[in-house]
């Protein structure tokens, strides 16, 4: 069964750091991975989404890697701000033929602060 | 505008008591997704639909009942046989039964027994 674990659980930094945050799944076969933001008591906005053909992907400030073979994925977020404070999760879907094999599986956040 | 909506934003249940989480998409997606989130922990999947009058069971399904009679409409029972149903609950569409399509999300329920 697929497991995506992501490290650090939480994360300070100064307004203006670049900072890169880390997710990591055990089983290769995926479908992509997306990176999702989401706010306190809110639902989940996404961000970048990977296809498992694909190594990175960009929109504006942030940048997504992919490298299926060693099950890892990091988002960087460049120059930060204290907007950008939010909890930050990784999903992944499996490559199965049938659409319920392609559930998305869900780490369990990274909670990032950044201080003005 | 598109998207999806949730209600209530708060819900209360009493114990032995079902409750019925609403949630309707204008997307025109064809399938639809119930999560439950739990302090500190990623999202996990009840339900799922791929197509109107066909929905099949997530990883935490027990407890839980669902329906989905229209395609826009995609409600959640949250019944007395779930023994910890305190949680923050998300519901999401995508335009085919796989998630290479991304998803939309509603902006959450959050149930409390009380």
């Amino acid at each position: 069964k697929q497991e995506v674990t992501q490290i650090p659980a939480a994360l300070s930094v100064p307004e203006g750091e670049n900072l890169v945050l880390n997710c990591s799944f055990t089983d290769s076969a995926i479908y992509n991975l997306q990176w999702f933001r989401q706010d306190p008591g809110k639902g989940l906005t996404s961000l970048l989404l990977i296809q498992s053909s694909q190594r990175e992907q960009t929109s504006g400030r942030l940048n997504a890697s992919l490298d299926k073979s060693s099950g890892r994925s990091t988002l960087y977020i460049a120059a930060s701000q204290p907007g950008d404070s939010a909890t930050y999760l990784c999903a992944v879907s499996g490559s199965g033929g049938s659409g319920s094999a392609r559930q998305l599986t869900f780490g369990s956040g990274t909670q990032l602060t950044v201080l003005p | 505008d598109g998207g999806i909506t949730q209600s209530p934003k708060y819900l209360f249940r009493k114990e032995g008591q079902n409750v019925t989480l609403s949630c309707e998409q204008n997307l025109n997606h064809d399938a639809m997704y119930w999560y439950r989130q739990d302090p500190g922990q990623g999202l996990r999947l009840i339900y799922y639909s791929h197509i109107v009058n066909d929905f099949q069971k997530g990883d935490i399904a027990e407890g839980y009942s669902v329906s989905r009679e229209k395609k826009e409409s995609f409600p959640l029972t949250v019944t007395s046989a779930q023994k910890n149903p305190t949680a923050f609950y998300l519901c999401a569409s995508s335009t085919q039964g796989g998630a290479g399509y991304g998803y939309t999300f509603g902006s959450g329920t959050r149930l409390t027994v009380v």
